[in-house]
């Protein structure tokens, strides 16, 4: 099993719409989840932690589930420039952080 | 610029040929991380160093790969004897202890004919 898994997609969803991504992790002492956000041909960006409360930043909402090992990313009201890779980053038992392979999402009018 | 920087940002060289590339970080991150990202897919984890102690390295790396930090600034990242396997974006990263959250360089790119 990989360490972390993300669908590769691609997710096509038009603009105003509602897009959720999941990614699970294998290691269950994982303590740090992360989403970076990947342009193409450009370095990953982080876009937002997640917390075990769960978290919201404007549309985006990122939320954890440590019983069943993933963490998920809500996309509201999708906008063109969010097209993007959205990568999920885990933490394992050291400070080595494990990126997925990236849901790529891509967004037409 | 107080951002990671790298150098080359490409790099194109002939199989077997060693090659080397450099990392910045931000001054004030005392953790220093490679990645190697192909097409398609997630960065994939190479080495990571806590000034300059490393402590980690992937199983995936070759006994041609190594990385340095001398003085817990900057870092090199050498492969030996090149194949064309090796061709992919080499990302380094540093972080903000108190957040976690990694800043990348731009990466360089390697082209191995």
């Amino acid at each position: 099993r990989k360490e972390v898994e993300q669908d590769p997609g691609p997710f096509n969803v038009p603009e105003g719409a509602t897009v959720a991504f999941n990614c699970t992790y294998s290691n269950s002492a994982s303590q740090s989840f992360f989403w970076y956000r990947q342009d193409c041909r450009k370095e990953p960006k982080l876009l937002m932690s997640v917390y075990s409360s769960g978290n919201e930043d404007g549309r985006f909402t990122a939320q954890l589930n440590r019983a069943s090992q993933y963490i998920s990313l809500l996309i509201r009201d999708s906008k063109l420039s969010d097209s993007a890779t959205y990568l999920c980053v885990v933490n394992m038992d050291t400070d080595k952080l494990i990126f997925g392979t990236g849901t790529r999402l891509q967004v037409f009018p | 610029d107080t951002g990671v920087s790298q150098d080359p940002r490409h790099k194109i060289t002939k199989r077997g040929q060693n090659v080397t590339f450099r990392c910045d970080p931000i001054s004030e991150h005392n953790r220093l991380y490679w990645y190697r990202q192909t097409l398609g897919q997630g960065p994939e984890f190479l080495t990571y160093f806590q000034n300059e102690a490393q402590l980690e390295k992937s199983r995936l790396l070759s006994d041609r790969f190594s990385a340095e930090r001398p003085k817990g600034s900057f870092s090199t990242l050498e492969i030996q004897r090149t194949e064309q396997g090796d061709s992919a974006m080499y990302l380094c990263a540093s972080d903000n202890a108190n957040t976690g959250e990694l800043f990348f360089g731009e990466g360089s790119r390697l082209t191995v004919l």
